[in-house]
């Protein structure tokens, strides 16, 4: 079965510094992928970043990257100079191989909260 | 371009009634179709996904029913609703295949039950 763990239920940070929210997952799948979404209050979900389980290199999208560490699977997203409109809710997810990557599992997400 | 559509987007019903909540989408062939609960403040739990027409997956025992009566369509029923069936629900598709194709997700719907 997979798992994703997150385990920040809320965070801080101060307008244009850096933030890392943390992801740890469990899988048996050869292979998966890993995402990032992000929950406005408005309730929407925005695919933010993706990193694929035989990837070499960290994903990155503009002041999003993924810091992936397969042996310790972890997929932490960090989010650079943050800007107020980066409140929001995040979730990490996980699309695995087995059943034809048909399902994915989710995180219970990390309330982030920019302050001015 | 594809696009997704859900409505409503606010729908108050009282307990014991029937549910029809549908979600399209366009721009696209055969995508895996997903209904996904959100409960105040938590995570998205997965109630039912689709690969194919009437082609239905159960994650979750309930009083809920979805359907594929089309290739882009997925409706969510209910005979008689439950206190419990408040919450907030997403549509999302995404290609069949790959490991690196995200979901896509509608605006969701705000279910109240009273």
């Amino acid at each position: 079965a997979q798992k994703i763990t997150q385990t920040q239920p809320g965070m801080f940070v101060q307008e244009k510094e850096a933030v890392t929210l943390d992801c740890t997952y469990d899988t048996s799948d050869p292979s998966y992928g890993l995402f990032w979404y992000k929950q406005p209050s408005s309730g929407e979900m925005i695919f933010l970043i993706y990193q694929g389980s035989y990837d070499q290199q960290n994903a990155t999208e503009g002041r999003y990257s993924l810091n992936f560490q397969k042996a310790r699977k972890s997929a932490n997203l960090v989010i650079s100079a943050s800007q107020l409109g980066d409140s929001a809710m995040y979730f990490c997810a996980m699309r695995g191989s087995r059943g034809g990557y048909q399902k994915v599992t989710f995180g219970i997400g990390t309330k982030l909260q920019v302050i001015p | 371009s594809q696009t997704i559509h859900q409505w409503p987007a606010t729908l108050v019903q009282p307990v014991g009634s029937p549910l029809s909540l549908e979600c399209t989408v366009e721009g696209t062939s055969n995508p895996n179709l997903y209904w996904y609960r959100q409960a105040a403040g938590r995570g998205l739990q997965l109630l039912f996904y689709s690969v194919g027409i009437g082609q239905i997956s159960s994650e979750v025992p309930q009083n809920l029913s979805a359907s594929r009566p089309q290739d882009r369509q997925f409706i969510l029923s209910s005979k008689k609703l439950l206190l419990s069936d408040s919450g907030f629900y997403l549509c999302a598709w995404s290609v069949a295949v790959g490991s690196n194709q995200p979901q896509h997700f509608g605006d969701g719907t705000r279910l109240s039950i009273l």
